[in-house]
Order: C-alpha cells, then structure tokens, then sequence
C-alpha cells in the first residue's frame, strides 16, 4: 500500500501569507496526486488534481507542484475563507489520503 | 450540477451491518465510478472503495472483509454495507463521484462531487 504523509500536520498564518505544505508519498506516484480542502462540518472540497492542475472555480491562489514522491501545495496569499484544513490524495494505486494539515489564523 | 445524497441509520449496534445509500441527482450514474469515503470525528479521511457503475468494485485491503458496495443504475443510487461493525467504524460516511479523463499518458483520476455526509455511530 501506498502511505501518505503531509508536513507540517499544522500552521498558524496571517492574512496575505504565503503558505506551502508539503505532501510525500511512500513511493513514485509519478503525478497521481490531488489536494482538497475541507472546512469543519463540510465535505473536502477539490482543488488540485494531476499534481499541478487547478480545478475549475477554485481562485488562482492555489498552485500545486511536484512529482515522484515530493508534492507541494502553496496558497500564494493567504485569505480569510482559506483557514481550513488540506489534504493530498494519491490515486495511483486506488486512493489513499495524507493526514492533513490544519491552517488556522495566527 | 451533480449532487449526491447519503441516507441510512445514525445509529448501528456493535456486530451489526452499517447500510448506506447514496442517490445521485442531477446526472446520470452511468459511465463513472462512485466511491464511498470515512472520517471518523476529528481525524482524517479513509477511502473504504469504489463501484463502476457496470458493477466491477475495488475495496480498501483494510475493509475488504468487511464491505460491500453495490449499484442500481435504475434507481440512481449505489450503497455501502460494512458488516460486523465496532465502536472504531464510528464516523462521518460521504459519497463521492470519481471523475478524471485520459491524459494521453495515463488515467486522472480525483473525487470531484462529494456529499455531505452522513454521521454514523456504533452504539449499543
């Protein structure tokens, strides 16, 4: 099985920072790699899929990076709505999803 | 605009079977893979497997066992049964649509309409 890991599993940001969380895969996922939001109380929302590939709606804040085994989610300038918690999800052997990290208001 | 919709019991005994059903409006279930997906409180996401909507399904090593997910395209709606449930499968249930396309190089694959989650707890 393919593991998931996600750094730093938590943050504390201000408004207009630039934030970036890193995802790992246990082995080479190649670009099979997408990330989600999820506010308390919600349903993960996707923004990311194929490692670097915006979904549509989804504010152009949010870029994706990576491949192999090192991924990463960047928030260029950080707003209110974006405190939430994110999470990658490997689809290259089934699914598998990383820990999460938490992003709250510093 | 897709929407799905999970119902079933809030409460299952322990050793009982948790059943589930979501129902997919606004499109047709036809020619995706439906998957269900866990989170128990405060922790993170599981995915437990999915159907095509011919009825082929893949499931999660962990859950195998235990899990069976099936589709009726006439009605619109695939369902989860896990059975001989503990205190441990007590967590939030969500329905998702897998979407995704051929890239060309290889097969894209995210859950892309999710639904709101039903919270199932395992209590005597």
């Amino acid at each position: 099985d393919i593991q998931m890991t996600q750094s730093p599993s938590s943050l504390s940001a201000s408004v207009g920072d630039r934030v970036t969380i890193t995802c790992r895969a246990s082995q080479s996922i190649s670009s099979y790699l997408n990330w989600y939001q999820q506010k308390p109380g919600k349903a993960p929302k996707l923004l990311i899929y194929a490692a670097s590939s915006l979904q549509s709606g989804v504010p152009s804040r949010f870029s994706g990076s990576g491949s192999g085994t090192d991924f990463t989610l960047t928030i260029s300038s950080l707003q209110p709505e974006d405190f939430a918690t994110y999470y990658c999800q490997q689809s290259y052997s089934t699914f598998t999803f990383g820990p999460g990290t938490k992003v709250d208001i510093k | 605009q897709v929407q799905l919709q999970e119902s079933g019991p809030g409460l299952v005994k322990p050793s009982e079977t948790l059943s589930l059903t979501c129902t997919v409006s606004g499109g047709s279930i036809s020619s995706y893979y439906w998957s269900w997906i866990r989170q128990p409180p405060g922790k993170g996401l599981e995915w437990i497997g999915y159907i095509y909507y011919s009825g082929s399904t893949n499931y999660n090593p962990s859950l195998k066992s235990r899990v069976t997910i099936s589709v009726d395209t006439s009605k619109n709606q695939f369902s989860l049964k896990l059975s001989s449930v503990t205190a441990a499968d007590t967590a939030v249930y969500y329905c998702a649509r897998v979407g995704g396309f051929w890239s060309g190089y290889y097969d894209v694959q995210y859950f892309d309409y999710w639904g709101q989650g039903t919270l199932v707890t395992v209590s005597s």
